[in-house]
């Protein structure tokens, strides 16, 4: 079972550069997400997808942008990154929006190094 | 905001000894939590999640959670540690009243000795 596929899951920018971290759910999710992981500072949210059609904020967007591009997919797009972005990253879906105690499934990473 | 924090970074225990790894969360309503585990270049997986009535919250691999409302805590726990339980674990949780932000601690590192 694929579950939450993320591409690529390693890649080595240059500041200033653009790039587009891809995700994609097959369990008909209609909620997605983007976190990233930074050490002492556990999960924090990007951006999030409640369903098709819709995106928001999360706790950290500077610096990035979403497009959801149909149910199954969701990407991230760095504009121009900046090492401060160096980070790992996490796409996530859920069964929601609904009562708020779906649990996550999380694809298994994106390291990005920004030099 | 909702937050939580996991006030031990590092966590060893001796295999077959109880575990504990400690979690308080804050939120202004009442909370949904969730604990979720993560194994070396993986993605978190979900372990078990408090939604209401019981405070004792069973889940995966022989994991439980308690959740204590005036303590503002859900503490994870396992009655007899395994070397294979040794990874990285995250509490999590959510506001009924916000519930697409879930907010995630900093994570607890927990080394399981043979």
């Amino acid at each position: 079972n694929a579950g939450v596929t993320q591409t690529p899951k390693f890649q080595v920018l240059k500041t200033g550069q653009s790039m587009t971290l891809q995700c994609a759910q097959d369990m008909n999710h209609n909620s997605m997400y983007w976190y990233r992981q930074d050490p002492g500072m556990g999960l924090r949210l990007i951006y999030y997808s409640a369903s098709e059609g819709t995106t928001d904020k999360g706790e950290v967007p500077n610096g990035y942008n979403v497009s959801r591009l149909n149910k199954r997919e969701f990407s991230l797009r760095l504009e121009s990154a900046a090492p401060s972005q160096t980070s790992v990253y996490f796409c996530a879906s859920s069964e929601g929006p609904g009562q708020g105690h779906e649990k996550l499934f999380f694809g298994s990473g994106t390291q990005l190094s920004v030099l | 905001a909702q937050s939580v924090a996991q006030p031990e970074d590092q966590v060893n225990v001796a295999e077959g000894n109880p575990l504990t790894v400690k979690c308080t969360y804050s939120v202004s309503g009442n909370p949904y939590l969730f604990w979720y585990v993560q194994y070396p270049n993986r993605g978190l997986q979900f372990l078990l999640k408090y939604i209401t009535g019981d405070n004792l919250v069973k889940g995966s691999y022989g994991f439980e959670a308690e959740f204590n409302k005036s303590q503002t805590s859900f503490h994870l726990k396992k009655p007899s540690a395994l070397v294979s339980d040794s990874a990285l674990y995250f509490c999590a949780v959510r506001d009924r009243d916000n519930n697409n932000d879930m907010r995630f601690g900093a994570g607890t590192r927990l080394t399981v000795k043979p």
